[in-house]
Order: structure tokens, then sequence, then C-alpha cells
């Protein structure tokens, strides 16, 4: 059965720290991995990975993915109180459009 | 460009009660999923559409819950007898299969008395 864990569950930091987020799948057919921020509300999406290696950036975040390792890495630099969410991986379930969702990694940053 | 529109935005009903949400999924996308989302077992997919055919109910919990989508632009989830364990927030998601990235709505909070 395919499945994704996540670590840790949980973090508190304060804020200017960098902080490293991560993710581990087993799915048939890998196709590529998403990540996605949800605060009070729905998720919003944030990087698509399929290359091994690549890394995805965007402002203070940015992500890998490592195909050998089955996992990516979600990294959050100089983190503000804004950061605070849920980060949710999610890759295709194979052979399919379902996402398979991890529990989530919940990060608050205080000031 | 309008995202996924859902409505109502919140709920609250009693027991026994037929809830019907609603989704417009973004225009063009050809996938359409709806997720449930709660404390105790995170977010949950329910069922999805291609072209506005369902292709997997498989996480549909039962038989109170049924969904369709009419057209390309509409689809509804409806409960009925709603019940309180059914309380939880209700997504609706779209995406073009070209691109496995789904687009969420804002969602709907559930709350059955």
């Amino acid at each position: 059965e395919d499945k994704v864990v996540q670590s840790p569950l949980s973090l508190v930091v304060h804020e200017g720290d960098t902080v490293t987020l991560n993710c581990s799948y087993e799915v048939t057919n890998f196709r590529s991995l998403l990540w996605y921020k949800q605060e009070k509300k729905a998720p919003t999406f944030l990087f698509m990975l399929t290359s091994s290696g690549i890394e995805k950036k965007s402002g203070r975040l940015s992500s890998i993915l490592d195909k050998k390792e089955l996992s990516s890495i979600l990294n959050i630099t100089a983190t503000q109180t804004g950061d605070s969410a849920i980060y949710l991986c999610a890759p295709p379930q194979g052979g399919s459009e379902k996402l398979v969702f991890g529990k989530g990694t919940k990060l608050t940053v205080n000031p | 460009d309008a995202g996924v529109i859902q409505s109502p935005r919140h709920e609250v009903t009693e027991m026994g009660q037929e809830v019907t949400l609603r989704c417009k999924p973004i225009s063009g996308h050809d996938y359409l999923f709806w997720y449930r989302q709660t404390m105790m077992r995170g977010l949950e997919l329910l069922i999805y559409f291609n072209n506005n055919v369902p292709i997997d109910d498989s996480g549909m919990p039962e038989d109170r819950f049924s969904a369709k989508m009419p057209n390309a632009s509409f689809s509804t989830l409806k409960i009925q007898p709603s019940e309180p364990r059914d309380s939880a927030v209700y997504f609706c998601a779209s995406s073009l299969k070209s691109s496995n990235t789904q687009y969420f709505g804002p969602g709907t909070r559930l709350t059955v008395l």
C-alpha cells in the first residue's frame, strides 16, 4: 500500500531559524512529489518535484527530491511568523491522479 | 483567474438533515476531487472525477454520501442523512492531467449537531 511519512510531526522555532522538513514515500510507479502549505484554510501549492537532485526554490523556501532514498526535504531559511502552518507532502498514487498525503508537519514560528 | 469555488463556506445542520456541498472547478481543468479533513484522520480523498465521470469512489465512507458532476463546471457532494461524525472541513480540488497539481478550494466547514 502506498504511504507517506513526514517528520517531524511538530516543530517550534524562533523567527530567523532555518528548518528542514522531511518526507519519505513508498508509491508504485513514482512520477512526482508535491508540497503544500496549509494555514487556517485550504492547502496551497508550493512545489512539484520530478527529478532527483534538482532544487526548486521560491524565496526562502526550497525543496529537493532524492529518488534513491525515496525522500524529499523542504527547507525554510530565515523563518518568519507567517511561515507557521502545516506543511504537507503528497506523491500521486501509482497509475492514478490520486495524491497520497502525509499527516503533515506542523511548524510554529515564534517571534 | 478565479480559483476553485465552494459553497457554502460554513454549514450548521442537525442530525438527520440532508446537506449539499457545491464546487466549481477551475475552468479547463479535467479532474475534480472531493476531500474531507479532520484533526483525527487528516486529509482523506472521498471521490474523484475525470471529465465528469467518477473514477474512484473508494474513499466515500458509506451510502449516506453521494457525489455528482453533471457538467464540467459543477459538482455536488451530498450527505443524507447527516450525522455528527460527518462534521469536518470538506475541500474540493481540481487539476489538469498534464500537471498532477491539484488546486484546492477554500473548503466548507460542516457542523452536524
